[in-house]
């Protein structure tokens, strides 16, 4: 399984909408409808922000939203706050209780 | 609420078996039915899934490292442990941990602060 394809780099201003793009094969985000998104502050773990493509964990503000066509997931973040600005990671099931990341995107926050 | 900590030598020689293990907090290995899972990153690069474990003792591995690794679980000492054999500079990565779903195809909810393991030549 190679890795899923991510945006080295996103940006936009405050109160704007971004969306970051993962791409993936039939094998594994156009297979499954189990793709998670995840933040990451530099220096710290990464933590959950979306998962099954569009649901998200208890505390995640809706202003994060994810959505799936075909073999592409997309993360969109809305109203961009300066807390925001971090990298993100997809990850999707590929089948055979194995997972992979997408390489990650830098939000940046103008 | 749920935590986990990676522990283990932060230099590993090259060729050399690189060890960690992850102690539990706030859950039970042995009841709560998730799976356990260790991933990691190479300074300043993405995400890697390395494998997962099930109490029972069930793995699953990345297909790209399966001849090198081994995860293992103690259930009475809720904790697990990943060994990686004939470590190299490419394996030199920040280690986490983290609490997988119930099954395979769910995300990971609680992570571990991650250990850097640096190995040299």
């Amino acid at each position: 399984q190679s890795a899923l394809t991510q945006p080295p780099s996103a940006s936009g201003s405050p109160g704007q909408s971004v969306t970051i793009s993962c791409s993936g094969t039939r094998s594994d985000v156009g297979d499954y409808n189990y793709v998670s998104w995840y933040r990451q502050y530099p220096g710290k773990a990464p933590q959950l922000m979306i998962y099954d493509v569009t649901k998200r964990p208890s505390g995640v503000p809706d202003r994060f939203s994810g959505s799936k066509s075909g073999s592409t997931a997309s993360l969109t973040v809305s109203g961009l706050q300066a807390e925001d600005e971090a990298d993100y990671y997809c990850s999707s099931y590929a089948g055979d209780n194995i997972v992979i990341f997408g390489g990650g995107t830098k939000l940046t926050v103008l | 609420q749920v935590r986990l900590q990676e522990s283990g030598p932060g230099l590993v020689k090259a060729s050399e078996t690189l060890s960690l293990t992850c102690t539990v907090f706030g859950d039970s290995i042995s009841s709560s039915l998730h799976y356990w899972v260790w991933i990691r990153q190479p300074p300043g690069k993405g995400l890697q899934w390395i494998g997962s474990i099930y109490y029972s003792g069930t793995t699953h591995y990345n297909p790209s490292l399966k001849s090198r690794v081994t995860i293992s679980v103690d259930t009475s000492k809720n904790r697990f442990s990943l060994k990686l054999t004939s470590a190299t500079a490419a394996d030199t990565a920040v280690y986490y941990c983290a609490r997988g779903g119930t099954s395979g195809n769910e995300p990971s909810d609680f992570w571990g602060q991650g250990h850097l393991v640096t190995v040299s030549s």
